[in-house]
C-alpha cells in the first residue's frame, strides 16, 4: 500500500541551526501537508501546498519555516534557526483530492533541539 | 478561534465493552470531520470518516455526527485491549482557502482492561 515517508525519523539539532525535515508523498497525491505536535500536545496544522505554491498556513508558520518541492517527489519543510520551542514531532500529510478526500499521515519526525 | 474539542481522559473500559468517545466543533462551516487513532510515539492512523448527519459503521466502530449539536461521536464495540491508544478527532476546516485542512483535538486516551 502507498505510503507517505519522511526522513529523517529523529534528528538533534542545536539552537539557531538550520534544519530540513523531508518527505515523500503518495505519488498521485497533490495535496501535501506539515503538521506538528509537541510533546503531550495536540496536532497542529502548519501549512498546506498546492500546485507549487503554499495555499494555506496557520499563525504557527512564521517567517522561520517554509516549504518547498524540490523536484516531482519531495516535500520539505525547512526551519531556520531553530529554537527551544520547535522541539517537536513533525508530520508530513498527502491528499489526492480536495476538498474531501482522506488525508494520510507518514510516520513523522523527531526534532529535538538542545 | 477554530476548536475541535474533546476529554483528555483516561477513559478506562474493561474488554468487551463499549467505548464511547466525544468530540465537539466550533466552526459550523466544517462538512468533514475524522477519527483517527494514535499509540505513543507514532502517526496518527485514520479510523474512520463521516461526511453525514447520522450513524456510520464499519467493523466494531460507529461513527456519529450531529451537525446542528456541531458534536461527533465514536463508538467502539467489544473493546479490545489492542485498542488502548489516543483517539482524535479532526474536522476539516477552512483557513479562508477552499481545501480545508485538519483541526484536530487534544485526543481522549482510552484503556482496555483484559
Amino acid at each position: 500500500e502507498p505510503e507517505v515517508t519522511q526522513t529523517p525519523s529523529h534528528q538533534v539539532t542545536q539552537m539557531g541551526q538550520e534544519v530540513i525535515l523531508r518527505c515523500v508523498p503518495i505519488s498521485n497525491h497533490l495535496y501535501f501537508y506539515w503538521y506538528r505536535q509537541i510533546l503531550g500536545q495536540k496536532v497542529e496544522f502548519l501549512v498546506s501546498f498546492y500546485n507549487n505554491e503554499i495555499s494555506e498556513k496557520s499563525e504557527i508558520f512564521d517567517d522561520q519555516f517554509s516549504v518547498e518541492r524540490p523536484d516531482g517527489s519531495n516535500f520539505t519543510l525547512k526551519i531556520r534557526s531553530t529554537k527551544l520551542e520547535d522541539s517537536a514531532m513533525y508530520f508530513c500529510a498527502s491528499r489526492k483530492t480536495a476538498p474531501g478526500g482522506t488525508i494520510y499521515f507518514g510516520e513523522g519526525s523527531w526534532l529535538t533541539v538542545v | 478561534q477554530k476548536e475541535v474539542e474533546q476529554n483528555s481522559g483516561p477513559l478506562s473500559v474493561p474488554e468487551g465493552a463499549i467505548a464511547s468517545l466525544n468530540c465537539t466543533y466550533s466552526d459550523r462551516g466544517s462538512q468533514s470531520f475524522f477519527w483517527y487513532r494514535q499509540y505513543s510515539g507514532k502517526s496518527p492512523e485514520l479510523i474512520m470518516s463521516i461526511y453525514s448527519n447520522g450513524d456510520k459503521e464499519d467493523g466494531r466502530f460507529t461513527a456519529q455526527l450531529n451537525k446542528a449539536s456541531q458534536y461527533v461521536s465514536l463508538l467502539i464495540r467489544d473493546s479490545q485491549p489492542s485498542d488502548s491508544a489516543t483517539y482524535l478527532c479532526a474536522g476539516l476546516m477552512n483557513y479562508g482557502g477552499s481545501q480545508g485542512n485538519l483541526i484536530f483535538g487534544k485526543g481522549t486516551k482510552l484503556s482496555v482492561k483484559p
